[in-house]
């Protein structure tokens, strides 16, 4: 168990909708990262926030967006979803942005119907 | 543009046999390589960090190595529970980004 927490395990939902997925750091991990996770692509680094405030964007479409809140949970929202979304979204923490090891959660399986 | 490039894609060996996976990557400035395994279905846990040429880290059957253009991970007498995804990722010491590159693995099973 590395510490940090998502959820909901498995969402399941139709093209065009919106739906948000919720990340818990480790305790005192102020760094947080978001990467998804698809068969053909491997997996993929998204979005950095640390702090409260975005640090870096990797792949990450328009249509997703991030945040982080004040006691330093994230959510990772997804709109206008498409059936090619469909895919493993994994958070990830650190104590410091430099911080060279990332410890990964469970993940979330989003399934676009 | 970072790019991480592992090898095999699968490997299946027998309990007790000795082998190794390649990790070739090519990046601007190097702060860290990873190595992570992966079950199915789950996050990747994290395994070692190496930061620069020649250097070397071991837990239990793995070791991991670092040269300036490739790591490898060496498994030492697996077992059947070693069966997993092992992925490789590097960290670049510019653009202040930290996420990480990462390969699209290595799928092992050891065979009892």
């Amino acid at each position: 168990d590395s510490g940090v927490t998502q959820t909901p395990k498995h969402l399941i939902t139709a093209t065009g909708q919106r739906v948000t997925l919720r990340c818990s750091p480790r305790s005192g991990d102020l760094s947080v990262y978001w990467y998804q996770q698809s068969l053909d692509q491997g997996l993929q680094f998204l979005i950095q926030y640390y702090n409260g405030e975005e640090r870096a964007k990797g792949n990450i479409l328009e249509r997703f967006s991030a945040q982080q809140f004040p006691d330093l949970h994230s959510e990772l929202n997804l709109s206008s979803l498409e059936l090619g979304d469909s895919a493993l979204y994994f958070c990830a923490s650190s104590v410091m942005p430099s911080s060279n090891e990332q410890f990964f959660g469970p993940g979330t399986r989003l399934t676009v119907l | 543009e970072d790019q991480v490039t592992q090898s095999p894609e699968a490997l299946r060996l027998q309990e007790g046999e000795s082998s190794s996976l390649n990790c070739s990557y090519t990046v601007s400035g190097l702060r860290g390589l990873f190595w992570y395994r992966q079950d199915p279905g789950k996050g990747p846990e994290f395994l070692f960090t190496l930061y620069s040429a020649g250097e070397e880290k071991e837990k239990e059957r793995l070791k991991a190595t670092l040269t300036k253009k490739e790591s490898f991970l060496h498994i030492t007498a697996p077992k059947p529970e070693d069966s997993a995804t092992y992925l490789c990722a590097v960290q670049d010491a510019g653009g202040g980004a930290d996420g990480l590159t990462f390969g699209k693995g290595t799928h092992l099973i050891i065979q009892p």
